[in-house]
């Protein structure tokens, strides 16, 4: 069974404090990997793709360890706007490979 | 903003009521998709299209009845649901069908928020 695994948090980070979370996969043939974010109570919208040389995008990085499974995002100088849940997307096998982790809650405080 | 659309935005039905989720997207993509996202649980896919054609079924129960009439339109027919069917009902598409190498990125609509009494 496809699984991908993220810590719900909340994680509880200070305005301008730099934060990382991870996300682990089971399926070894995962081709694709994306950063999603969702705010409350609307619909999740990319942030960004994970590329095999890792990839930044301003403030965020995303990174892929490959023979670890497992992709990173890293926030610097966090804003309270970055306040969301961010959701590990996983792909591989076709479009039955399409896997959502249960996404990661992170909460900047002023 | 958003180039996905989805109709009603929220819904309550009885278990023998029948109702219908439309979503449609203003993007010329090519594939879309149905989602349900429950509390503290992932996104769950449904179903997918390509082209309008059904290229996925992960399982779900036949009270749940997708259709695809042309590539910009995507319903989900349901009838004699559950409680447990309660839900946020999610539409998406992507230019080319999601799930392969190609970093196809997904644009979700709002979501229909479902309860099912």
């Amino acid at each position: 069974r496809k699984e991908v695994e993220q810590d719900p948090g909340p994680f509880n980070v200070p305005e301008g404090a730099t934060v990382a979370f991870n996300c682990t996969y089971s399926n070894s043939a995962s081709q694709s990997f994306f950063w999603y974010r969702q705010d409350c109570r609307k619909e999740p919208k990319l942030l960004m793709s994970v590329y095999s040389s890792g990839n930044e995008d301003g403030r965020f990085t995303a990174q892929l360890n490959r023979a670890s499974q497992y992709i990173s995002l890293l926030i610097r100088d966090s804003k309270l706007s970055d306040s969301a849940t961010y959701l590990c997307v996983v792909t591989g096998g076709g479009a039955d490979g399409l896997t959502f982790g249960k996404g990661t809650h992170l909460i900047i405080q002023p | 903003e958003t180039g996905v659309t989805q109709t009603p935005r929220h819904l309550v039905m009885g278990m023998t009521n029948k109702k219908s989720l439309k979503c449609e997207q203003h993007l010329g993509h090519n594939a879309m998709y149905w989602y349900k996202q429950s509390a503290k649980k992932p996104l769950e896919l449904m179903f997918v299209y390509s082209l309008e054609e059904r290229v996925e079924n992960n399982s779900v129960p036949s009270r749940f009845s997708p259709e695809c009439p042309n590539s910009s339109h995507l319903f989900l027919h349901l009838h004699t649901l559950q409680p447990e069917d309660s839900a946020l009902y999610l539409c998406a598409s992507s230019q080319g069908l999601a799930g392969g190498i190609k970093q196809e990125t997904q644009y979700f609509g709002p979501g229909t928020r479902l309860l099912v009494l």
